[in-house]
């Protein structure tokens, strides 16, 4: 199976700041026919399910808004939040869908300083 | 408005057996992959797994952790997926979702729980 390794586990970043989240992945998640990378990104907060935020490593879904980033290829992504709001306090998971199992990092969880 | 909708979960004695339902609405689901995660109380996402569309011969499969004791199904016609728990373990005690999959999970229910105690 593939193994996916979140860093860190947690974070405190102050209000305005930018915070970023690692994902690591034990083999690569780069399908070369279509050249994309197998990982989703998700965000969830306190009794609700998770939100897509993207699929693709890097490809932002409807809504999301723009100080969210993702980037990264092959084995080593991050999740990036320009200007902290306080609205982002949540858990942050990747998940890779290059081959089942689908595994899912085991989360950073994200506050404010 | 799309949605997904889980149901079913309860209260169950280890050894026992259960299953949830997924019902779904506002979009077409006879040609969606549907997945199952579980997550237990303060605890991540852990993958169960997945129904493939009849296009893709309704293909599952398992997290090992759950393989031979649960099952997934559907049936396209009632718009509603299914996990069947069979030879459940107090470790199985968890919040169970489950998620569209669109290039990622993007669909997903409020979820329900599975508590297995004696």
């Amino acid at each position: 199976d593939i193994v996916v390794t979140q860093s860190p586990d947690s974070l405190a970043v102050s209000l305005g700041d930018r915070a970023t989240i690692n994902c690591k992945s034990s083999q690569s998640l780069l399908y070369s026919s279509n050249n994309k990378n197998y990982l989703a990104w998700y965000q969830q907060k306190p009794g609700q399910p998770p939100k897509l935020l993207f699929h693709w490593a890097s490809t932002r879904e409807a809504g999301v808004p723009e100080r969210f980033s993702a980037s990264g290829s092959g084995t080593e992504f991050s999740l990036t939040i320009s200007s902290l709001q306080a609205e982002d306090v949540a858990v942050y998971y990747c998940q890779q869908y290059y081959i089942t199992p689908d595994t899912f990092g085991q989360g950073t969880r994200l506050e404010i300083k | 408005e799309e949605q997904v909708v889980e149901s079913g979960g309860d209260l169950v004695q280890p050894g026992g057996s259960l299953k949830l339902s997924c019902v779904a609405s506002g979009f077409t689901f006879s040609v969606s992959a549907i997945h199952w995660v579980r997550q237990a109380s303060g605890k991540g996402l852990e993958w169960v797994g997945r129904i493939r569309t009849k296009t893709n011969s309704y293909a599952t499969a398992y997290a090992a952790s759950v393989k031979g004791r649960f099952f997934i199904s559907r049936d396209d016609s009632k718009n509603t997926a299914y996990l069947q728990l069979n030879s459940l373990k107090t470790e199985d005690t968890a919040v169970y979702y489950c998620a569209r999959l669109n290039y990622g999970l993007d669909v997903w229910g409020p979820g329900t729980t599975v508590t297995v105690s004696s």
